[in-house]
């Protein structure tokens, strides 16, 4: 089976600070992809940044990078330098063998 | 908990048929959201209900779709004639609110398996 999981229900940060947000996720599958999506108040989801398995460097999108821990099965966000936009939903997932899983998501705010 | 449980798990179909996904939410949970997911948009929310009603369905693309919840513990998506472009993975996702620490709500959103739609 095909899991991902999200231990931090919510985290708060101060504007202009780093904060990391956790994923572990487990899969049978050797080719599989990994993403980070922010769903803010308007429901719409947004996708962050995705990572491929098979790629050993940890993917970035400006202020936005992973920490992919491939044996661990850990797939981290870290958001530098947090903006009061950032505040959001975010979801960890992951897509292999046709099947997209999604965690139960951390709640992130942003701290003026 | 068996979870979010929709209906079916995959469809094939042929262009101007009718197409009704269905969703079952986690018992007790008050917000309901479908989403689509394809591989030029990404992830999409369609609609949301809250207790029912729904809330915002400014992401249906068009008058072809429609989403219903009739009760807590069902909805369906239609499109009703399909197209080709319409082929995608609906996703369903139900959530709940807890009350954290600092008295604030909380909501922790459960997805569904999907349901993978081929329209030919």
């Amino acid at each position: 089976a095909q899991t991902v999981t999200q231990s931090q229900p919510e985290m708060s940060v101060q504007e202009a600070e780093t904060v990391t947000l956790s994923c572990t996720y487990d899969t049978s599958e050797s080719d599989y992809y990994l993403f980070w999506y922010k769903q803010p108040p308007s429901r719409q989801m947004i996708l962050v940044i995705r990572q491929e398995a098979y790629k050993q460097q940890n993917a970035t999108e400006n202020r936005f990078s992973v920490n992919f821990q491939k044996a661990a099965k850990s797939f981290s966000l870290k958001i530098s330098d947090s903006q009061l936009g950032d505040a959001a939903m975010y979801f960890c997932s992951n897509f292999g063998n046709e099947k997209l899983t999604f965690g139960t998501g951390t709640r992130l705010t942003i701290i003026p | 908990d068996a979870g979010v449980i929709q209906s079916p798990r995959h469809e094939v179909t042929e262009m101007g048929q009718e197409v009704t996904l269905r969703c079952k939410p986690i018992s007790g949970h008050n917000s309901l959201f479908w989403y689509r997911q394809t591989m030029m948009r990404g992830l999409e929310l369609l609609i949301y209900f809250n207790n029912n009603v729904p809330i915002d369905d400014s992401g249906m693309p068009e008058d072809r779709f429609s989403a219903k919840m009739p009760n807590a513990s069902f909805s369906t998506l239609k499109i009703q004639p399909s197209e080709p472009r319409d082929s995608a993975v609906y996703f369903c996702a139900s959530s709940s609110k807890s009350l954290t620490q600092g008295n604030q709500f909380l909501e922790t959103q459960y997805f569904g398996p999907g349901t993978r739609l081929l329209v030919l």
